[in-house]
């Protein structure tokens, strides 16, 4: 059985940039959420991704969007970046309806 | 706003001792409760996790207690490692998401 990957593993943008965040979710299952954590703090939820829609979203701006595509993978899009967005960003798998969810190993993006 | 409130921020126990973090939430829509361990430049892992119908769920060297008419959960980690040095974090599940709390760091001292 294979586990949430996540790529790049860094990156480093400058303000006003748009970047792209890839993740693989684990085998077997169809949902896949992002999550941002910033230094110190606990993980805060983007949006999640069912059925290769949105399934919910939290309280950040239009500038994150997603996709989710037929094989259960997913990008998140950050356009005009701002300082504030570096930070790790987490992918989560897990099944529709169930509540167990799985997080890779994320992604730490800083903007300069 | 944080919908899940950790405490404390981080603590320091001696090898072999107890180590307790407790977590309150408000939201009675909540309906799993699961507990992530998290390394240094690593993802959250699922380390255990309780739904509001049980008071007690123990695995291993690690209990949750949960006390659903005060609305508060609780890590107790038993004769602490020096490998059980990481952040740990209390979450609860609603509808789609988790909301986190702000995390405990634990050191254990050898």
């Amino acid at each position: 059985e294979t586990g949430v990957t996540q790529s790049p593993t860094h990156l480093i943008k400058t303000r006003g940039q748009q970047v792209t965040l890839r993740c693989s979710s684990q085998s077997g299952h169809n949902t896949v959420s992002w999550y941002q954590q910033a230094l110190g703090q606990g993980p805060q939820f983007i949006f999640q991704y069912y059925r290769e829609e949105e399934n919910g979203r939290g309280n950040f701006p239009p500038r994150f969007s997603g996709l989710q595509f037929p094989n259960y993978s997913s990008e998140l899009n950050v356009n005009a970046l701002e300082l504030d967005d570096s930070a790790l960003y987490l992918c989560a798998s897990s099944l529709v309806g169930e509540d167990t969810q799985y997080f890779g190993p994320g992604t730490r993006l800083t903007v300069l | 706003q944080q919908q899940v409130k950790q405490s404390p921020q981080s603590l320091i126990v001696q090898k072999g001792g107890i180590s307790i973090i407790n977590c309150a939430y408000e939201n009675t829509a909540f309906d799993y409760f699961p507990w992530y361990q998290q390394f240094p430049g690593k993802g959250p892992a699922l380390l255990i996790a309780i739904r509001p119908d049980v008071s007690e769920k123990k695995e291993g060297r690690f209990t949750i207690s949960f006390n659903k008419s005060a609305k508060q959960f609780s890590l107790h980690i038993m004769d602490s490692q020096p490998g059980d040095s990481a952040t740990y974090f209390c979450a609860a599940w609603d509808d789609y998401k988790l909301s986190f709390g702000a995390g405990t760091t634990v050191t254990v001292r050898a």
